[in-house]
C-alpha cells in the first residue's frame, strides 16, 4: 500500500503565481524526495531532503520537511506554463525502497 | 545525471502472450533496480526490487510467476509479463540508484503495455 497522502490532488493556477503541494507519511523515513512526471513519461528527480534536514532550495523550488508532523511541502515560485505536470513525493524507507504518494496534478495557465 | 533507458516505450500484444521489457543503466552500474506499475492518473506502485545475481524481491500481492524479473548483469534488468491479460495493461516504469540510500533514483521513460 502507498504510504502517505498528497494534497491537493489537483491544482490550477495562473502563470506567475506560487504553487504549494503537501505530502504526509506514516512511518519513519530516511529521506523524502520529490519527482515530476509529464503525462505518459518517466519521472524526473527534483529535490531530496534528508530526515535531519528541514528545508532545501533548488532554483524556484523550495522543499520543507517537518518530521514531528510527518509532512513535507513543495513550493514552486513564479510558476510557468512549462511547470504543468504531476508532482509526486516519495518516501525512502529501509532497503532503499521508494514508496510514492498519490501525486498532485498541477496546471499552470498562461 | 545518470541515464536509465527502458525499451520498448510502448507495446501492444494479444492476450495469452508474453512481453519482455528491458531496463538498462547506460552510464553506471546498478546492483539494484526497481519496477513500478502505474495506472492512469494514479501513483506508482512498487512491484519488485531487482537484485543483480539473485532473486527479485516482490511486494505483497505481486505474482512472481506472472511478472518474471531477471537481473543478469549490472546494467540490465528485464520484466517479463507472462500470459498477459487485458487487466495487465498499464504503464510500467523502472528505476535505478547510483549509490547507497539517500541518493536520488533515476527513472526510465516507461513502457505503455496494452493487451488486446
Amino acid at each position: 500500500s502507498q504510504q502517505g497522502e498528497e494534497d491537493p490532488q489537483a491544482l490550477s493556477i495562473q502563470e506567475g503565481e506560487n504553487a504549494t503541494m503537501n505530502c504526509s507519511y506514516k512511518t519513519s523515513i530516511n529521506n523524502l524526495q520529490w519527482y515530476r512526471q509529464n503525462s505518459g513519461r518517466g519521472l524526473v528527480h527534483l529535490i531530496l531532503i534528508r530526515s535531519n534536514e528541514r528545508e532545501k532550495h533548488s532554483g524556484r523550488l523550495r522543499v520543507t520537511l517537518d518530521t514531528s508532523k510527518k509532512s513535507s511541502s513543495l513550493l514552486i515560485t513564479a510558476s510557468r506554463a512549462a511547470d504543468t505536470a504531476s508532482y509526486f513525493c516519495a518516501k525512502e524507507t529501509s532497503g532503499s525502497r521508494l514508496t510514492f504518494g498519490e501525486g498532485t496534478q498541477l496546471t499552470v495557465n498562461p | 545525471g545518470a541515464v536509465v533507458s527502458q525499451h520498448p516505450s510502448w507495446v501492444i500484444c494479444k492476450s495469452g502472450t508474453s512481453v519482455k521489457i528491458e531496463c538498462r543503466s547506460l552510464d553506471f552500474q546498478a546492483t539494484t533496480m526497481f519496477w513500478y506499475r502505474q495506472f492512469p492518473k494514479q501513483s506508482l506502485m512498487l512491484m519488485a526490487t531487482s537484485n543483480e545475481g539473485s532473486k527479485a524481491t516482490y511486494e505483497q500481492g505481486v505474482e512472481k510467476d506472472k511478472f518474471l524479473i531477471n537481473h543478469a548483469s549490472l546494467t540490465l534488468s528485464t520484466l517479463t509479463v507472462t500470459s498477459a491479460h487485458p487487466e495487465d495493461s498499464s504503464f510500467y516504469i523502472c528505476s535505478a540508484r547510483l549509490g547507497p540510500p539517500n541518493t536520488e533514483a533515476f527513472f526510465g521513460q516507461g513502457t505503455r503495455l496494452t493487451v488486446v
